[in-house]
């Protein structure tokens, strides 16, 4: 089955406890973006990756970092979370085959900073 | 940049009601244009897109969307209402902004539909 694969989908820490949640992807495709959805303000992106090693800033970055070594995968990693990335987070890919394609979205990951 | 508007943020119809769920879109060249749905405690699924072609679209679970260039909007319709309808749905247009590499969706607020039994 095609799908994107987020872990964790709950989480809760503390200020500066470093985390990362992963995100991998079964369809081969290029194109993977992170998403931070918060009420009254929708879906932002944060950082996108069109291949390996070839990442890049989305809307709001502060606080984030990524990396692409794999095609499948695609962490979003919090140096030192703080609580206003409390948030529920997305992971998307697609394939750039066709110019515009949809995006894929993983099922999310609620996080919960102390 | 590209912009979307939903300009109801909560929507409650009856059961078998007909719906109805605005979008207005700001993008400088031809729009690619969705709608997503976010059942409570899901991620989000496609109920249909808009590339180019019939500006009438039919998506799943019984959804359709007319493009209206001309009044820059993708509105939402579905002529009969279920329960399982109550989740809350987002329109999006996508685009790469500064003819840059980056294709993103930029995405409305939201709009949540409570039905009514």
């Amino acid at each position: 089955e095609a799908q994107v694969t987020q872990n964790p989908r709950y989480l809760i820490t503390v200020t500066g406890k470093k985390l990362t949640v992963t995100c991998s992807q079964n369809m081969n495709h290029e194109y993977m973006s992170w998403y931070r959805q918060d009420p009254g303000l929708g879906l932002r992106q944060i950082y996108y990756s069109m291949n390996v090693e070839v990442t890049d800033k989305g809307d709001v970055p502060e606080g984030y970092k990524v990396s692409r070594k794999e095609k499948r995968n695609f962490p979003l990693i919090l140096e030192s979370p703080s609580p206003n990335q409390t948030s529920l987070y997305f992971c998307a890919s697609r394939g750039l085959a066709g110019v515009h394609g949809e995006l894929f979205f993983g099922e999310g990951s609620r996080l919960t900073v102390l | 940049a590209q912009s979307v508007t939903q300009p109801d943020i909560h929507i409650t119809v009856s059961e078998g009601a007909s719906l109805e769920l605005r979008c207005n879109y700001s993008y400088g060249a031809t729009p690619y244009l969705f709608w997503y749905v976010q059942s409570p405690g899901q991620g989000l699924q496609l109920l249909l897109k808009y590339f180019s072609g019939d500006t009438l679209v039919q998506g799943i679970k019984g959804f359709e969307a007319e493009f209206k260039r001309s009044q820059s909007s993708f509105n939402l319709r579905k002529p009969s209402v279920h329960w399982s309808d109550a989740a809350e749905y987002f329109c999006a247009v996508g685009a790469s902004p500064s003819g840059g590499s980056n294709y993103k969706l930029t995405f409305g607020k939201g709009t949540l539909l409570t039905v009514n039994p």
